[in-house]
Order: structure tokens, then C-alpha cells, then sequence
């Protein structure tokens, strides 16, 4: 597609539910990043896929939290038994690789009541 | 540790020129990227300096210090569409695979008045 795509845009869930935020990258770009971003504030490195290779995930902030890329491509980063300290809005980003400029999706906004 | 300052908040009048300024304490360095995010919308790319000295794109110019960990973005006749938050981030290098993640500042939230 022309840009990266992250569905859904708004998600609304109780706490303890399961959430699944889904990104779909520019093709053919093999580095992809999510970042978390709270309000007012600048965004989080939480986890990066080199094609299917999930290289880093340092930024995951519990074990609650897990992100797979299985074919190289779309990614879902799901969240287990949600708090509400994990509302914030989830970007996605990706690059032809991971020294080039990366491109920001819309992100998903995620509210925890 | 890792330490992005920028200013919270700045205002501008349209037409002029603003420069929003960002320091950086960070254990690694592979170069400071500056993103324009309007609310509610994706960050989008600006500039990108990783020599020291000026990278100039149209209305917007960047500086880079590496010694003294200084970066200012530049605006020049300043539109009332460039009102967003501006966002500073430095590339970490490090970590398993060499990651490259961004660091972000907290944003400049630029308010143009006419």
C-alpha cells in the first residue's frame, strides 16, 4: 500500500480483556517497529522484526505483551489481561531497512476502562 | 542513560521564522531525526542529520552539534498548517541486532497565530 496501515484506529476494552493491534507495512520493507505513546508525550520503542526475526523486544513492558510478524509482512501486537496503564495509542513503524527514515502509521488508540 | 530535552510548548506568528531547539544525553548516536505529528495523526519524517552542520529541505532546515549533543529545527515563513507537535529522536544503535530504535523527546507543541 502507499503508507502503513494499523487497524483498528480506536479500541475500546475492559480490564483483563485480550486486545490484538494489527499493522500492515509499506511493501517490501523488511525492518518494523512498534512504539507505544502516551499522552502528550513522545513514543516508546517496544519491540523491532527484521522480516520475520523479532530482533528486539527490550521495550515490552511485561509479558502481557507479545508482537509476531509470521510471514515477513502484517504484524499484530497483542496485549493479555489489559490494565488500564495500558491505554495509550500503539504505533507502527517501517523502513526499506533499519537505517533508512521510518514511516508512521496512524497508530491505534487504546482505552482500557 | 538516555535524556532528549526539548521545550514543551512554543507559539509563532505566520510568516515568521521559528527555530525549536533539542539536546540529547544518549549512550548511543546514529544520527537525530526530526518528525512533524498533527494530533491524532502519524508522525511524519522532516529531517534527518547525522554529520554536524545544516541539512536544509525547503522551508525547514536542521542543525546538528554532535559535541555538544544540540540539534535545532528551523521554520521559515511559517504556514498556520505547521501548528503540531514536533518531535526530536535520536537512533540507538545498540542492542540485540543492532536494533536502531528511535528515542523520542516529548515533543514541541507549536501553536502558529496569524
Amino acid at each position: 500500500g502507499a503508507g502503513v496501515s494499523q487497524s483498528p484506529r480506536y479500541k475500546v476494552a475492559k480490564r483483563g480483556q485480550d486486545v490484538a493491534l494489527r499493522c500492515d507495512p509499506i511493501s517490501g520493507h523488511v525492518s518494523l517497529f512498534w512504539y507505544q505513546q502516551a499522552l502528550g508525550q513522545g513514543p516508546e520503542f517496544l519491540t523491532y522484526f527484521q522480516n520475520e526475526a523479532q530482533l528486539d523486544k527490550s521495550g515490552l513492558p511485561s509479558d502481557r505483551f507479545f508482537a509476531e510478524r509470521p510471514e515477513g509482512s502484517v504484524s499484530t501486537l497483542k496485549i493479555q489481561r489489559t490494565q488500564q496503564e495500558d491505554s495509550a495509542v500503539y504505533l507502527c513503524a517501517s523502513s526499506p531497512e533499519r537505517t533508512q527514515p521510518q514511516h508512521f502509521g496512524d497508530g491505534t488508540r487504546l482505552s482500557i476502562l | 542513560g538516555q535524556n532528549i530535552d526539548q521545550p514543551t510548548e512554543m507559539t509563532a506568528t505566520e510568516g515568521a521564522i521559528v527555530q525549536i531547539n533539542c539536546t540529547y544525553q544518549t549512550s548511543g548516536f546514529n544520527g537525530l531525526f526530526w518528525y512533524q505529528q498533527h494530533a491524532g495523526e502519524a508522525p511524519t519524517f522532516l529531517s534527518y542529520n547525522v554529520l554536524d552542520g545544516l541539512e536544509e529541505k525547503g522551508r525547514f532546515s536542521s542543525f546538528l552539534s554532535r559535541s555538544k549533543g544540540y540539534s535545532y529545527l528551523l521554520l521559515k515563513e511559517l504556514q498556520m498548517k505547521d501548528s503540531a507537535s514536533y518531535l526530536c529522536a535520536v537512533r540507538d544503535p545498540r542492542g540485540r541486532g543492532a536494533t536502531n530504535k528511535l528515542i523520542f523527546g516529548t515533543g514541541t507543541l507549536l501553536a502558529v497565530q496569524p
